[in-house]
Formats: structure tokens, C-alpha cells, sequence
């Protein structure tokens, strides 16, 4: 597509329960990489994917955070029994060579 | 995980006003960014810098990556309504596909 597509934009999830975010990167983009931004934050980097090489787990907060990218393309980041300081807004970004296009982001809120 | 400093973490300033906001770091880093992010949105690149030393113009916007790679600055000259939002330094290791470290953040408002 034209630019990087997250969703859902929103999600308002119960403590405990688990939330899956979705990430489609542009196209042909080989590099995908997921962040957190929470409230007045900076962007914490989480994961990064690269073609077909492992990806660089190295900015998962716990083991309760996971993602994979599937055939090189579409990328989910998965939360299970989210906690309340999970709540953050959630991008995703790709880039071909230099410079990242970041999506709009999912605001996950733990309640 | 890791960020960069980065000041001041908000400006309140009149329209046509100069603002300068600057980043550093106890790493080094090969590659500075800057980023701007208007509400709802993701980060859209502003300037690249390369090299230490080089100074770099985008319209009003200047940047410069510090002599020691340790740090850099954003200037932007006249600002205007549209200007305002939350700027974002980023430094990377080297260039290429590689993570981000985001500096804090700094919100600028205009004051009409």
C-alpha cells in the first residue's frame, strides 16, 4: 500500500486478556520494526525484522510480548494478560534502505 | 530502554519566532534524525545527518550533528501555526536498517 496501515487504531482491552495489533508494511519494504510510545514518552524500540534473518528481540519488555512477521510482509504483535502499563500507543514502521515510514499507530488502553 | 536526552521537553512561543531544541547523548551514534509528530499520528522524518560536523537545511528547518556525534540540534526559523507538535531527535548506530534510540520529545505550542 502507500504508507504503513496499523490496526486496530484503537483497542480497549480487560486486564488479563490478551490483544493481538497488526502491522502492513509498504511494500517491498524489508525492514519492519515495532515501538511503544507511552503517554509524554519517547518511542521505546520493541522488535526489529530484517528480510529473512532472525529479528532482534532485544527491546521486548517480558516474555509476555511476542510478534512475527509472516512471508517477509504483514507483522502482529502479540500481548498476553495484558497489564495496566501496557497501555501505550503501539507503531509499527518499515523502510527499504534509510529511513523509516512509521504507521498512525494502535492506543491500546488496559482498564 | 535506552533514550537520548533531549531540550527542552516543551516551548511556548509567538508566531515568527526562532526555536532551537537540542539532543545528547553519552553514546555515540553514527546517524542523527530528527522526527516531528502532529496528534494521532506516527513520526514523519524531518532531516538526516551523516557525518559529524555537517549542517543541514530543510526550508526553515536546520540541523546540525555534533563534532563529538554526541549530540545535535534543530533549529527552525519564523515558525508558523502548522509547526506546531512534538519534535523527536533519533540517533542510530550506523546507517541503514538498524533500530532508533528517540530522544524524550519536545511539545511546541504557538501562542497566538
Amino acid at each position: 500500500g502507500a504508507g504503513v496501515s496499523q490496526s486496530p487504531s484503537n483497542k480497549v482491552t480487560e486486564k488479563g486478556k490478551d490483544v493481538e495489533l497488526r502491522c502492513d508494511p509498504i511494500s517491498g519494504h524489508t525492514a519492519l520494526y515495532w515501538y511503544r510510545q507511552s503517554l509524554g514518552q519517547g518511542l521505546e524500540f520493541l522488535i526489529y525484522f530484517q528480510g529473512n534473518s532472525a529479528p532482534d528481540k532485544s527491546g521486548l519488555p517480558s516474555d509476555r510480548f511476542s510478534a512475527e512477521r509472516t512471508g517477509g510482509s504483514v507483522s502482529t504483535l502479540t500481548i498476553q494478560r495484558t497489564q495496566q502499563e501496557d497501555s501505550a500507543v503501539y507503531l509499527c514502521a518499515s523502510s527499504l534502505t534509510m529511513g523509516y515510514t512509521f504507521g498512525s499507530g494502535t492506543r491500546l488502553t488496559v482498564v | 530502554g535506552q533514550q537520548l536526552n533531549q531540550s527542552p521537553q516543551s516551548m511556548f512561543i509567538q508566531e515568527g519566532e526562532d526555536v532551537s531544541m537540542n539532543c545528547t547523548s553519552s553514546s555515540i551514534f553514527n546517524t542523527w534524525l530528527w522526527y516531528k509528530q502532529d496528534p494521532g499520528e506516527g513520526p514523519v522524518l524531518l532531516i538526516a545527518l551523516y557525518k559529524a560536523g555537517e549542517l543541514t537545511s530543510n526550508g526553515r528547518l536546520t540541523a546540525q550533528f555534533g563534532i563529538t556525534r554526541k549530540d545535535s540540534f534543530l533549529n527552525i526559523s519564523a515558525s508558523i501555526p502548522s509547526d506546531v507538535g512534538i519534535y523527536f531527535c533519533a540517533g542510530q548506530l550506523s546507517i541503514g536498517n538498524e533500530k532508533l534510540t528517540f530522544g524524550t520529545g519536545t511539545r511546541l505550542t504557538i501562542i497566538p
